[in-house]
């Protein structure tokens, strides 16, 4: 069945620094959302992808679609405390609009 | 909040026991969601119910079953607890179609013994 696979697992940045987590998938997607879910916390919806090429921001969030649409990434620019906790990619199946979901990128905020 | 609600938040339950779960989806939403979350692993879809009906099903066996009320309220109940079955449960409303996003309840948290 259709996967996706997200890395890496964990990333371990000082405050201020950046991040990124990665999505990527062998099947063209029809669209990518992306959730963050704090520790202890349900996931919460951030942002919707659906075309090829596309780029979102929220404020200090960059959120990429690959060209072939196979691929997404989630980029935060000078992490901050309020940062912390888990990001999940999640793709809708072409079938029935089941959410097929990424393993998770924990982020984790060096002391 | 997302108008999602779940109850119990918390449960504990014994190996060889039933379990039923309960989500009261957000106003307007017909299609409610239920996944299964391990300890720092992503939700893994279990069925996901449209008016009243499964429409789709992960990889789980027949032991996990659900319902979808005429309000789109849904009950997941688990049957013959394993302790592998212990975990989050999260439901999630959606109003279905190709770019619906999924609005989470809290969870509930089951933990099996």
């Amino acid at each position: 069945g259709q996967q996706v696979m997200q890395i890496p697992q964990y990333q371990h940045v000082q405050e201020g620094e950046d991040f990124t987590t990665y999505c990527n998938s062998s099947t063209t997607l029809s669209n990518i959302q992306w959730y963050k879910q704090r520790p202890g916390g349900h996931p919460v919806f951030l942002i919707q992808l659906v075309k090829s090429g596309e780029v979102k921001k929220q404020k200090r969030l960059t959120f990429q679609f690959g060209e072939a649409k196979k691929n997404s990434s989630l980029h935060i620019t000078a992490t901050q405390t309020t940062d912390v906790g888990t990001y999940f990619c999640a793709a809708l199946t072409d079938s029935n609009y089941q959410l097929i979901w990424g393993a998770g990128t924990k982020l984790i905020i060096k002391p | 909040e997302t108008g999602v609600t779940q109850s119990p938040t918390h449960l504990i339950k014994t190996r060889g026991q039933q379990v039923t779960l309960r989500c009261s989806s957000q106003s307007g939403h017909n299609t409610v969601s239920w996944y299964q979350q391990a300890l720092g692993q992503g939700p893994q879809f279990i069925f996901q119910y449209y008016r009243e009906e499964e429409n789709g099903r992960g990889n789980f066996p027949p032991r996990f079953s659900g319902l979808q009320f005429p309000n789109y309220s849904s009950e997941l109940n688990v049957n013959a607890l394993e302790l592998d079955d212990s975990a989050l449960y999260l439901c999630a409303s959606s109003s279905g179609g190709e770019r619906a996003e999924a609005f989470f309840g809290q969870g509930t948290r089951l933990t099996v013994v």
